[in-house]
């Protein structure tokens, strides 16, 4: 099926540095949406965005629709130590979902 | 607020054994998928269903079976267990607005870990 293009692959931080992931796609969605999953536990929804150039947040995580509708990006402020784990992003559109293949996030403390 | 439960949490078969996973969602969602999560694929999707006794096939719809007969429970039985099946299984279902309309969210269980030997 489809994949997104999700970028970086993983990635090794300082406590207290900003992150920054992206998904790329081909087709346009019209949702976009940001997971989180911790080792042996199901993926758990972060953020999700509906519009078109939408830039939302949830406490250190800001998220942002592209306005071409084919791109998202995550930002997360000020690491912690619990913010380790994989983050991937999701397409949606009628019913379908589309998922990039992760960011592996390495917190030092 | 249970949400979406899946079990078992864990479980280990033998080849040739049939094993059914089991999906409970408590808010009454009308699209529920399967999905199975393997190292250098991600997320692929098995089947999913649209509302009580309405399924599709996804992706990797081989060797497995599913039902829906209500709406809160979508079972995932493999047949004949291979030693190709040995993965992470999720359920999910997409969440619901108003008039019922779906969101785009998309809730998962926590997993099913199945091993083949």
């Amino acid at each position: 099926g489809q994949q997104l293009n999700q970028s970086p692959q993983s990635m090794f931080i300082q406590e207290g540095e900003d992150v920054s992931m992206n998904c790329t796609s081909s087709s346009i969605f019209n949702t976009w949406l940001w997971y989180k999953q911790d080792p042996g536990e199901g993926p758990v929804l972060l953020i999700a965005l509906y519009k078109a150039g939408e830039l939302t947040s949830n406490g250190r995580l800001t998220a942002q629709f592209g306005i071409t509708r084919k791109d998202s990006f995550l930002n997360i402020s000020a690491s912690i130590p619990s913010d380790v784990g994989i983050y991937f992003c999701a397409g949606y559109n009628f019913n379908k979902f589309y998922f990039g293949s992760g960011t592996k996030l390495n917190v030092k403390p | 607020d249970a949400g979406i439960t899946q079990s078992p949490r864990y479980k280990i078969t033998e080849t040739g054994r049939q094993v059914t996973l089991m999906c409970h969602q408590t808010w009454s969602h009308s699209y529920m998928f399967w999905y199975r999560q393997d190292l250098g694929h991600g997320l692929r999707l098995i089947y999913y269903s649209a509302a009580a006794d309405i399924t599709d096939k996804g992706e990797v719809p081989d060797g497995y079976v599913v039902s829906r007969s209500k709406t809160e429970n979508f079972p995932l039985t493999l047949e004949s267990a291979t030693r190709s099946q040995t993965s992470v299984y999720f359920c999910a279902s997409i969440g619901q607005g108003l008039r019922a309309v779906n969101t785009g969210e998309l809730f998962f269980g926590e997993g099913s870990r199945l091993t083949v030997l």
